[in-house]
């Protein structure tokens, strides 16, 4: 089974309107992390926001936001406000396993969301 | 600046031939991971090393070799029993943690393309 599913091969958004990336994740671990990257057409991976499996809140950066529903196995990717620039692929990742302690951080990556914002 | 430096930025080898792609950081990271793209696809684990000297496989190490002398460096080498080698390959760092994001900062990436 996929650990990390995004379902959007392609979206598009007009400009300055708000746009949500969907992903699903799959863990039987207690503590996981959840993270979001931006890849520009140039390659390099671009990190974006993090959701911790204990946080109570949904995470906020600026523009990014996360609609986190822990029972659902769902963290989906907001953007408010889009502009030419955020268009790009978009992956959902996961670590497993306890990162307070020290433990490895590996990722597990979907096979992303390409994001087209058009005029 | 600090930051991961991947070099060259594409390669192009023949058939057959084994090759190194270089990674280097300066962001005193301790961990180094390599990961390999192809088209409409998600990132995959190649390789990790969290210390010097240590190195584990991840989901398709087969076919790929790594080494881990020194804290700033993570070269992999893709030898000729990768059977599709030609690929986008992503080199990563992360601090060991306790660290509550504890993110992976990537380079610049490396376009192989075996001919």
């Amino acid at each position: 089974a996929q650990k990390i599913t995004q379902t959007q091969p392609g979206m598009f958004v007009q400009e300055k309107e708000a746009v949500t990336l969907d992903c699903t994740y799959d863990t039987s671990d207690q503590s996981y992390g959840l993270f979001w990257y931006k890849q520009p057409s140039s390659g390099e991976m671009i990190f974006l926001i993090y959701q911790g499996s204990y946080d109570e809140q949904n995470a906020t950066e600026g523009r990014y936001s996360l609609n986190f529903q822990k029972a659902r196995k769902s963290t989906n990717l907001v953007i408010s406000a889009s502009q030419l620039g955020d268009s790009a692929m978009y992956f959902c990742a996961m670590r497993e396993g306890e990162v307070l302690t020290g433990g490895g951080n590996k990722l597990t990556f979907g096979t992303g969301t390409q994001l087209k914002v058009e005029l | 600046d600090g930051g991961i430096t991947q070099s060259p930025k594409y390669l192009f080898r023949k058939e057959g031939q084994n090759v190194t792609l270089s990674c280097e950081q300066n962001l005193n990271h301790d961990a180094m991971y390599w990961y390999r793209q192809d088209p409409g696809q998600g990132l995959r684990l190649i390789y990790y090393s969290q210390i010097v000297n240590d190195f584990q496989k991840g989901d398709i190490a087969e076919g790929y070799s790594v080494s881990r002398e020194k804290k700033e460096s993570f070269p992999l080498t893709v030898t000729s029993a990768q059977k599709n080698p030609t690929a986008f390959y992503l080199c990563a760092s992360s601090y060991r943690g306790p660290i509550y994001y504890n993110e992976q900062f990537f380079g610049p990436g490396t376009r192989l393309t075996v001919l």
